[in-house]
């Protein structure tokens, strides 16, 4: 079964400074999606940013960008220029290609300090 | 376009009772899916419809649980006899089809006394 890790429950970054959360993954599938979302206080899970396994090339939406490394099934996020609407929980999550089902990490809580 | 919508927002129920939690995909949505979120387990799938065809129930974690969709479009979770265990927040998610991108709505809390 594949698993998600994400090693870091709390991290804080300081307003418009950049941040990395990291995420590890188990897998014997070679076609899988790779995602981050961002959960709120609001309890909506928003996507963040998507990776297909497929593809060499780092996903980035602005300020977002990941940093896959698919031999070391590693998918970390790196948030530039942090604001303080970034703040909230966020969770890393697996899908294989053939599958439907979204496996989640445990969530890292990310604090934006002004 | 309106996002996926869930009711109620909050439920407060006595143990025992049946609660029933609604969702309303994105229109055109073929997929919905569940999951339930708490404390000890973390986001777990619950449950995936796809157009017409059966569920998969895989994730579903008792008989107590079942879901519905009517028309390929709302869907009801339904918890029979609740346990204080249930209380979580419900996800309700949608895509385009089953291997697209999941959006999720803004889940209802449930808390069984």
């Amino acid at each position: 079964a594949q698993t998600v890790t994400q090693s870091q429950p709390e991290m804080s970054v300081q307003e418009a400074e950049t941040v990395t959360l990291s995420c590890t993954y188990d897998t014997s599938e070679s076609d899988y999606y790779l995602f981050w979302y961002k959960q709120p206080p609001s309890r909506q899970m928003i996507l963040v940013i998507r990776q297909e396994a497929y593809k060499q090339q780092n996903a980035t939406e602005n300020r977002f960008s990941v940093n896959f490394q698919k031999a070391a099934k590693s998918f970390s996020l790196k948030i530039s220029d942090s604001q303080l609407g970034d703040a909230a929980m966020y969770f890393c999550a697996y899908r294989g290609g053939s599958n439907y089902k979204l496996t989640f990490g445990k969530g890292t809580l990310l604090t934006v300090n002004p | 376009g309106a996002g996926v919508s869930q009711s109620p927002s909050n439920k407060v129920t006595e143990k025992g009772k049946d609660v029933e939690l609604r969702c309303d995909p994105i229109s055109g949505h073929t997929a919905l899916y569940w999951y339930r979120q708490s404390l000890g387990q973390g986001l777990e799938f619950l449950i995936y419809f796809q157009g017409n065809s059966a569920p998969d129930k895989s994730g579903l974690p008792s008989d107590r649980f079942s879901a519905e969709r009517t028309g390929g479009s709302v869907s009801t979770l339904t918890i029979q006899r609740t346990q204080q265990e249930d209380s979580a927040v419900y996800l309700c998610a949608s895509s385009f089809s089953g291997v697209e991108t999941q959006y999720f709505g803004p889940g209802t809390r449930l808390l069984v006394l």
